[in-house]
């Protein structure tokens, strides 16, 4: 089946730093990816969409220029955290889907816990 | 605007029970209908999905039936397994747009 991987599983590091993380789709091209933020015991919180060699599509209230995203080849995305602050520590899930189309299913990768001390 | 409602959790079952966790959607359009479990520590894993009315998604002893009269799609299961334990989310996507609209999860716990 679809396969997602992301990396890194988990983050630890210091107020400042900007930290990237990869979502990668290992046996199919992810014309579309999602990033995802995910709070304690909370659904998942959509951040934006990204569709390959295009800019990203940010949801409302998400800021672009603190969480950067690049789309540059159809397996790999990557979200950047810019200058993580301890409020920006959570969860982030990003998903693969291949086709165009609401009936075909997002893939999802196994999520980045991010820290910040 | 478009919206999934799950039953609040958190549910707590002995093994062999039987489990429904419900969903409700409203939606503008006739969208594809889908659950995703989410293991602790991990990502979501599509569970099943029903892409039109009255279709039955299907897989690991789970099922849920697309239900346009009455908006719904719920999870069940027959005999639940302490493996089961997670968050389910129950979720819907629109013919045209991207992206997936998800319940707020149900967390469910299997007791031995």
């Amino acid at each position: 089946g679809a396969v997602v991987s992301q990396h890194p599983s988990r983050v630890i590091c210091k107020s400042g730093t900007s930290v990237k993380i990869e979502c990668r789709s290992l046996d199919f091209q992810a014309t579309t990816m999602f990033w995802y933020r995910q709070f304690p015991k909370q659904s998942l919180m959509l951040m934006a969409t990204s569709n390959e060699g295009s800019k990203a599509t940010y949801e409302q209230g998400v800021e672009k220029d603190k969480f950067l995203i690049n789309h540059a080849s159809l397996t790999l995305s990557t979200l950047t955290v810019t200058s993580a602050h301890p409020e920006d520590s959570s969860f982030y899930i990003c998903s693969a889907r291949g086709q165009q189309g609401h009936n075909q299913p997002q893939h999802f990768g196994d999520g980045t816990r991010l820290s910040i001390l | 605007g478009d919206s999934v409602t799950q039953m609040e959790g958190p549910v707590t079952l002995s093994e062999e029970a039987f489990l429904t966790i419900n969903c409700t959607y409203t939606a503008t359009g006739y969208p594809s209908l889908f659950w995703y479990v989410q293991y602790p520590g991990e990502g979501l894993q599509l569970l099943l999905k029903a892409t039109k009315a009255d279709d039955k998604g299907s897989n690991k002893g789970f099922e849920a039936t697309y239900r346009k009269e009455t908006t719904s799609f719920h999870l069940e299961k027959g005999s639940v397994q302490v493996s089961d334990s997670a968050v389910y989310f129950c979720a819907l996507a629109i013919q045209g747009a991207q992206k997936l609209v998800f319940g707020q999860g149900t967390r469910l716990t299997i007791n031995p």
